[in-house]
């Protein structure tokens, strides 16, 4: 079936520097493809997505492009803050009918120290 | 934008006894609403998915006996966990999706069975 792998946490970094999550997924037809941002004590939140491939989703300073060739979808962002801290998940949407179900990775916790 | 209202935000209960969870779409319609439960340091699992009026689509492995979803408007459903047992303890948490809306996350529900 189709599902979702994403580079296990936690992520610990240090302010201003390069991050990148990996993910890669597996699915029939053609995905549309997410990251979504879970701050503490929060619910999700979309931060960016993308919806064939080659397109690049960016939100926030972060960024990650659908390759199909590597069913991969890397979420990568410049210089961190401390305020990313969160945990990341990506996710993927079939689009086949009406109550397409999103299916998530594991989630990668990210800490960004001062 | 959309917003999806989820209550309570944390619950203790004693097992045995039953927990209702509420999620309300403020500003739209949901016509589909889908309720996952997270494990510590895991992914969002789909529990079921809800059509307004009709009955919920359970996941496999999930009882739904157990686990009552009621969907009677198109701007609240609830999730009844029944004779709840600490192995229930978990984060849960709906999302809402309406026409010209994409799927919106409430904040989720940490309940804690003792």
């Amino acid at each position: 079936g189709d599902s979702v792998t994403q580079m296990e946490g936690p992520v610990t970094l240090s302010e201003e520097a390069f991050l990148t999550i990996n993910c890669t997924y597996t699915a029939t037809g053609y995905p549309s493809l997410f990251w979504y941002v879970q701050y503490p004590g929060e619910g999700l939140q979309l931060l960016l997505k993308a919806t064939k491939a080659d397109d690049k989703g960016s939100n926030k300073g972060f960024e990650a492009t659908y390759r199909k060739e590597t069913t991969s979808f890397h979420l990568e962002k410049g210089s961190v803050q401390v305020s990313d801290s969160a945990v990341y998940f990506c996710a993927l949407k079939t689009n086949m009918n009406r109550d397409d179900k999103i299916i998530f990775g594991k989630g990668t916790r990210l800490h960004i120290l001062p | 934008g959309a917003v999806v209202s989820q209550h309570p935000s944390r619950v203790i209960c004693k097992s045995g006894t039953s927990v209702k969870i509420e999620c309300r779409s403020l500003d739209f319609q949901a016509t589909t609403m889908f309720w996952y439960r997270q494990f510590p340091k895991q992914s969002l699992m789909l529990m079921a998915t809800s059509n307004e009026g009709s009955k919920a689509t359970y996941e496999q492995g999930v009882e739904k006996d157990k686990f009552l979803i009621n969907h009677a408007s198109l701007t609240l459903s609830t999730l009844t966990v029944t004779s709840a047992h600490p192995e229930d303890s978990s984060f849960y948490i709906c999302s809402a999706k309406g026409q010209g809306y994409g799927y919106t996350f409430g904040s989720g529900t940490r309940l804690t069975v003792v």
